[in-house]
């Protein structure tokens, strides 16, 4: 079974608007993260958020936010006032399994978000 | 800090060659792993370390993939004999190992097997 699932292969959105990139994972576990990457066509891999599956409050770090919803198993990014730079893969990515020390890091297909002018 | 320092940034070996990437992680960090991306398989973890201890190898292809960690700051990862089918971008990433804690990843090698 899927541990990660982004559904979206591809988005749009224009320059300055919001958007949401979905991302749902599987996991039995009570104790495990959640991070959002971002690789632009250079190739590099940049860690974006995390959100701990035992924080209350939504995360959040700069035009970047993490809708978590715990009882759904989703982790949908928030990109607000989009630019220009934005436009990137994007992977979900859950890190589980208190057996293995949390220790492997499980990545979605990912997005493809293009922000237009 | 540096951060995750991988070489060659790119890889051209014609089929058959041994295939050496290698890696330098964040000082400090506990954890290094190596992982492969391509399109059809996405972001795949090959084998990871622990205080320069292979803990879980199960995600390498078969037995031409070897992976190394002498000490805490070099790691290789060999192939050989090379395959066109090994042509991906090979990542290495290191992390401290707090739950919170995302990995960093090097800039990746692309390996290009013809």
């Amino acid at each position: 079974a899927q541990k990660i699932t982004q559904t979206q292969p591809g988005m749009f959105v224009q320059e300055k608007e919001a958007v949401t990139l979905d991302c749902t994972y599987d996991t039995s576990d009570q104790s495990y993260g959640l991070f959002w990457y971002k690789q632009p066509s250079s190739g590099e891999m940049i860690f974006l958020i995390y959100q701990g599956s035992y924080d209350e409050q939504n995360a959040t770090e700069g035009r970047y936010s993490l809708n978590f919803q715990k009882a759904r198993k989703s982790a949908n990014l928030v990109i607000s006032a989009s630019q220009l730079g934005d436009s990137a893969m994007y992977f979900c990515a859950m890190r589980e399994g208190r057996s293995t020390g949390f220790q492997k890091l499980v990545f979605g297909t990912g997005t493809r978000l293009l922000v237009s002018p | 800090d540096a951060g995750v320092i991988q070489s060659p940034r790119h890889e051209v070996t014609e089929m058959g060659q041994e295939v050496t990437l290698r890696c330098k992680p964040i000082s400090g960090h506990d954890y290094l792993f190596w992982y492969r991306q391509t399109m059809m398989r996405g972001l795949e973890l090959l084998i990871y370390f622990n205080n320069n201890v292979p803990i879980d190898d199960s995600g390498m292809p078969e037995d031409r993939f070897s992976a190394k960690m002498p000490n805490a700051s070099f790691s290789t990862l060999k192939i050989q004999p090379s395959e066109p089918r090994d042509s991906a971008v090979y990542f290495c990433a290191s992390s401290p190992g707090r739950l919170s804690g995302g990995y960093t990843f090097g800039s990746g090698t692309r390996l290009t097997v013809v």
